[in-house]
């Protein structure tokens, strides 16, 4: 039958698990993404970053890895906590003097359980 | 709170009117983009502005969409002439500078602001 609309991707972990959310990316230009959280009713809210001279960043219980190669970025998550639930965009960047027309990827759902 | 303010948060339009919606920049700011997102997609890039000068509009509809960053007062994205299609939420994002390979220059979004048209 036609598809009436589009269903994110849902990951599932229960509270104190480490998270890994994907994103393939297909512009071999890009040298700039951010990773955003989105909760329902709100604006996306940057998480990390990293450019495209580093494979790997850490932040405060996230991590993003970079694997140019492939053209693949993940999100890790440690210790997953309830109030991570949300939807989780990668976007990118390319021309990196020329603003952020920034090109998001469908976003994935993290569902936190107790 | 010096984020990215958008007004209104909520905006209802009947098919054919006309929708105005508001962005102040982060303080020191003087980039400014509006993207729009569909329920359950991605943002899509819509339009980049500095003061007083559109940058990049590769993004926009070429009709009845219009944006403005005018010398002093908000950003402003108008729609015209609304159809049901236009129903979204539309974000406004600001950046200190356009260069992505400056340590510690990101951009940041405001909270949106939700239209829908009936």
């Amino acid at each position: 039958g036609e598809s009436v609309g589009l269903h994110l991707p849902t990951l599932s972990v229960q509270e104190g698990d480490n998270s890994i959310i994907n994103c393939a990316y297909s512009n071999s230009a890009s040298d700039y993404f951010i990773w955003y959280k989105q909760e329902s009713g709100k604006g996306p809210q940057f998480i990390i970053d990293i450019r495209s001279n580093m494979d790997k960043r850490q932040g405060q219980r996230v991590t993003v890895l970079l694997n140019k190669t492939v053209k693949h970025l993940s999100l890790q998550i440690a210790a997953t906590q309830p109030g991570d639930s949300a939807v989780y965009f990668c976007a990118e960047n390319t021309e990196s003097n020329s603003g952020y027309a920034l090109n998001f990827g469908k976003g994935t759902s993290l569902l936190v359980t107790p | 709170n010096a984020g990215v303010m958008q007004n209104p948060r909520h905006l209802v339009r009947r098919r054919g009117q006309e929708a105005r919606l508001r962005c102040s920049p982060m303080k020191g700011h003087s980039h400014v983009y509006w993207y729009r997102q569909l329920p359950e997609e991605g943002l899509k890039f819509m339009v980049y502005l500095q003061k007083e000068n559109i940058i990049d509009e590769s993004g926009m509809p070429k009709e009845r969409f219009s944006a403005e960053f005018p010398k002093e007062g908000p950003s402003i994205l108008r729609i015209q002439q609304v159809v049901r299609g236009d129903s979204a939420a539309y974000f406004c994002a600001s950046s200190l500078t356009s260069d992505s390979s400056v340590i510690g220059n990101t951009i940041y979004f405001g909270e949106g602001s939700w239209l829908t048209v009936v």
